[in-house]
């Protein structure tokens, strides 16, 4: 069973630019949950999605970010006309349906850099 | 408000000493505790976790953890580090209608030889 795949591992965009980073979660899981890695800080929560839905986004930046888990394909988190702030790693992690408390398993992140 | 507090950003050890990564938590009903690690440029590996029973949890590569509900604490130990446990360490608190993940700042274990 392969465990969750971010891609791309490492992604370098000028400002304005977009960002496109992609999570496959791991086989039979349907939530998916991104975090952000600031230097020298934790993680933190971003948006957490279901199938085709988004359920708590109450981590996402107001403006220029956007995610989406479709029916079919990889969940997208969709940074829009970067900024040098938005470098940092970006984490997803995926858990099974319907056990609260369900321990979230987490790719190995794409890191963004901002040029 | 729900925090997680990590308060040692940085700790080195000698190989083979014993050692113990603290973590507290603030968390308005019954929290879901975790503590992952993180070797440079990779992703979280979950050590271990408490959800409920016994509040002594074994994890994975001989680490153990003990929550203290009166202190609201959940520290790490393993009896004796090896040079592949450097790396850094979080502790994290979820649960509620998401289970989002709260994670603490960090820390940062260097293993002397």
């Amino acid at each position: 069973n392969a465990g969750v795949m971010q891609n791309p591992r490492h992604l370098v965009r000028r400002r304005g630019q977009e960002a496109r980073l992609r999570c496959s979660p791991m086989k039979g899981h349907s939530h998916v949950y991104w975090y952000r890695q600031l230097p020298e800080e934790g993680l933190k929560f971003m948006v957490y999605l279901q199938k085709e839905n988004i359920i708590d986004e109450s981590g996402m930046p107001k403006e220029r970010f956007s995610a989406e888990f479709p029916k079919e394909g990889p969940s997208i988190l969709r940074i829009q006309q970067v900024v040098r702030g938005d470098s940092a790693a970006y984490f997803c992690a995926s858990s099974p349906p319907d056990r609260v408390g369900e321990t979230q398993y987490f790719g190995p992140g794409t890191r963004l850099l901002v040029l | 408000a729900q925090s997680v507090t990590q308060p040692d950003i940085h700790i080195t050890v000698s190989e083979g000493a014993s050692l113990e990564l603290r973590c507290n938590y603030s968390y308005g009903a019954t929290p879901y505790l975790f503590w992952y690690v993180q070797s440079p440029g990779q992703g979280l590996q979950l050590l271990l976790k408490y959800f409920s029973g016994d509040t002594l949890v074994q994890g994975i590569k001989g680490f153990e953890a003990e929550f203290k509900r009166s202190q609201s604490s959940f520290n790490l130990r393993k009896p004796s580090v090896h040079w592949s446990d450097a790396a850094e360490y979080f502790c994290a608190v979820g649960g509620g209608a998401t289970n989002k993940l709260i994670f603490g700042t960090g820390t940062l274990l260097a293993v002397q030889p």
